[in-house]
């Protein structure tokens, strides 16, 4: 299995207070994703990065902030979270280079996330 | 624009019956195509890919897919379904950097 920890795994918190999402990797993988899973939508990109300190958004990153500082860590902060970003949440890693390559993507087994 | 149809929901089906899992996809070009599963309170994982070679595709667990472009479809199958198959199932599409998941499959399996 790949090296990918995700913490928390459980989260319930109030709209209105800021959560941040851990995702740490073992694998010096260069992509690093963040996904929603949402029932009846499939996972929709929130935010991705190829590299430290390199970010771009996704489809659905309104709402959501991402940072970089080392390869292994990419976090996900919901700066004022509302009930509609109650969902489980994927990291995923991918080694490729995306534009020229593609391999599969890597999962971590998910933090699930309830905002009241 | 891509885009991929998974065209059922749900699927249920008898242990030791074939599955059919099917997906469409729309792309003015040629993809690379992923099967994943993600079984309950677990991640996804790869049960297999196309990526331009052969049509037919082998994965994990005794599942294969077809890629048929004249179809636009990349459909999931295996001769024999096990308890152990109950599990949610995406088609996946990779296109120019960008993975487009479909919305899923619940496959029940009954004894």
């Amino acid at each position: 299995d790949a090296g990918i920890t995700q913490s928390p795994r459980h989260k319930v918190t109030e709209t209105g207070t800021p959560v941040t999402l851990r995702c740490h990797q073992t694998e010096n993988h260069r992509y690093m994703y963040w996904y929603r899973q949402d029932p009846g939508h499939g996972l929709r990109l929130i935010h991705y990065s190829y590299g430290v300190k390199d970010t771009d958004k996704g489809e659905v990153s309104d709402g959501y902030s991402v940072s970089r500082s080392k390869t292994e860590d990419f976090l996900l902060t919901l700066e004022s979270a509302t009930s509609s970003q109650t969902s489980v949440y994927f990291c995923a890693i991918s080694a490729e280079d995306r534009d020229t390559y593609t391999g599969e993507l890597f999962f971590g087994e998910g933090s699930r996330l309830t905002v009241l | 624009a891509q885009s991929v149809t998974q065209l059922d929901s749900h699927v249920s089906v008898s242990e030791g019956t074939p599955v059919l899992l099917r997906c469409n996809y729309s792309s003015s070009y040629s993809p690379s195509l992923f099967w994943y599963v993600q079984h309950p309170n677990k991640g996804l994982q790869l049960l297999l890919k196309y990526t331009s070679a052969a049509t037919l595709v082998k994965g994990i667990n005794g599942f294969e897919a077809e890629f048929k472009k004249s179809e636009t479809s990349f459909h999931l199958t295996k001769p024999s379904a096990h308890m152990s198959d109950a599990a949610e199932y995406f088609c996946v599409v990779w296109l120019w950097g960008k993975f487009q998941f479909g919305a899923g499959t619940q496959v029940v399996v009954t004894p």
